[in-house]
């Protein structure tokens, strides 16, 4: 089956740790995303990448880091800088211009 | 002002209703609309996409999207108690990066 997998479905984490979330999809998309979605906001942009090796800030990256090593793995870490990470991540792909994001199942953070 | 705004709801209709969502927006340059369908703690899928203004129509669901007063609307006929979800309008210039609505939340009771 093609799809966009992440891991874990849900993550805890003390207050001054890192954490990274996985995205893998083996739909041989060019371009990845990650979203952050809270309640009554909509999806907001932390990070896209529309190449390998190559990627670009979106509307929230502080407190984020991303890297695209490989064409079908995009992992987003949330740092001890993200002063409120508690949220539902969502990473998506995209086979290229034109086409439509897809996205993966999401994973639940909770800052304890 | 958000770029996108979406009805906030939530909706609540009787089974074989029809419900009603609609976005407004105001960057002129989106070209490609879509509604995304979310069940709870699930990740988005796409439901509809539109180019430019027109309707679509697939089944149950029809998408408008009106260029002119910036405005898209996604109507779903007969709605069933599997329509129960929140409805993500999304937008985009023609490249890469959407703009999303707020999101609404509609309940279709049986």
């Amino acid at each position: 089956d093609g799809g966009i997998t992440q891991s874990p479905k849900y993550l805890f984490r003390k207050e001054g740790q890192n954490v990274t979330l996985s995205c893998e999809q083996n739909l041989n998309h060019d371009a990845m995303y990650w979203y952050r979605q809270d309640p009554g906001q909509g999806l907001r942009l932390i990070y896209y990448s529309q190449i390998v090796n190559d990627f670009q800030k979106g509307d929230i990256a502080e407190g984020y880091s991303v890297s695209r090593e490989k064409k079908e793995s995009f992992p987003l870490t949330v740092t001890s800088a993200q002063k409120n990470p508690t949220a539902f991540y969502l990473c998506a792909s995209n086979p290229g211009q034109g086409g439509f994001q897809f996205f993966g199942p999401g994973t639940r953070l909770t800052v304890l | 002002q958000k770029e996108v705004e979406q009805d906030p709801g939530p909706l609540s209709v009787p089974e074989g209703a029809i419900v009603s969502l609609n976005c407004t927006y105001s960057n002129s340059a989106f070209q490609y609309f879509m509604w995304y369908r979310q069940y709870s703690r699930k990740g988005p899928e796409l439901l509809m996409y539109t180019y430019s203004s027109g309707n679509k129509e697939d089944g149950r669901f029809t998408a408008q999207v009106d260029k002119s007063s910036k405005y898209i609307s996604l109507f779903i006929r007969d709605s069933q108690p599997s329509d129960s979800a929140t409805y993500l309008c999304a937008m985009r210039p023609n490249d890469y990066k959407l703009s999303f609505g707020a999101g609404t939340t509609v309940t279709v009771r049986a």
